[in-house]
């Protein structure tokens, strides 16, 4: 069974414009999430995270909301960039002994059109 | 600085070969993590170092797949006997310790099983 998902395996935006990828879980015992980006050939890359003693953070354009009465997390990006054209993965992990184990959703395509 | 390593980034085998993968990890890291991504799905842990402790195995999908970690630094994952569904990016990837650190990635090494 699938613990994270992101439902949306793609999502094309304009440039300038925010892009809102979504992210949903059903294990509840993690309690620490996190959105990487990936680029075609590379490894992925940390972007944001967030705690689940919060609801928000933010570092720059990217935002992370995290409701967790509905298990679900949100990445904002304001305003867009080609630049931000990617896969991300949403991850979490739970407390306790094994909070190094990361368990990853299959990803969501982001376009941002020029 | 330098980012986590790994060889070779590509690699082609036949049905019942040994293969295999190296990771370098950031210097400094005492965590260490292998995962795969195997074609549309997320990425999916296999194991994790600690330090001298004793490695995490628990994603290993079977025992033709083995790892070691000399020294606390370069790790290798064994595939012994390679099967058609081991056809995978294999990434690998290092933190500074164990309380929800976050995990640096390398490129991966995409992994065609013939």
């Amino acid at each position: 069974d699938q613990q994270v998902k992101q439902n949306s395996p793609s999502l094309s935006v304009q440039e300038g414009r925010i892009s809102i990828l979504n992210c949903d879980y059903t294990n509840s015992m993690f309690d620490y999430f996190l959105w990487y980006k990936k680029y075609p050939a590379e490894g992925p890359t940390f972007l944001i995270s967030i705690s689940s003693i919060k609801d928000k953070n933010e570092d720059g354009r990217f935002t992370v909301f995290l409701n967790k009465s509905a298990k679900h997390l949100s990445l904002h990006i304001v305003p867009s960039q080609p630049g931000d054209s990617a896969v991300y993965f949403c991850a979490a992990s739970g407390s306790g002994g094994s909070n190094y184990k990361l368990t990853f959703g299959k990803g969501t395509l982001l376009t941002v059109n020029p | 600085g330098a980012g986590v390593s790994q060889s070779p980034s590509n690699k082609v085998t036949e049905k019942g070969k040994d293969v295999e993968l190296r990771c370098d990890p950031i210097s400094g890291h005492t965590a260490l993590y292998w995962y795969r991504q195997s074609l549309g799905q997320g990425l999916e842990f296999l194991i994790y170092f600690q330090g001298n402790s004793a490695p995490d195995k628990s994603g290993l999908p079977s025992d033709r797949f083995s790892a070691e970690r000399t020294g606390g630094s370069v790790s290798t994952l064994t595939i012994q006997r390679t099967q058609q569904e081991d056809s995978a990016v294999y990434l690998c990837a290092s933190s500074l310790g164990r309380w929800q650190e976050t995990q640096y990635f390398g490129p991966g090494t995409r992994l065609l099983v013939l």
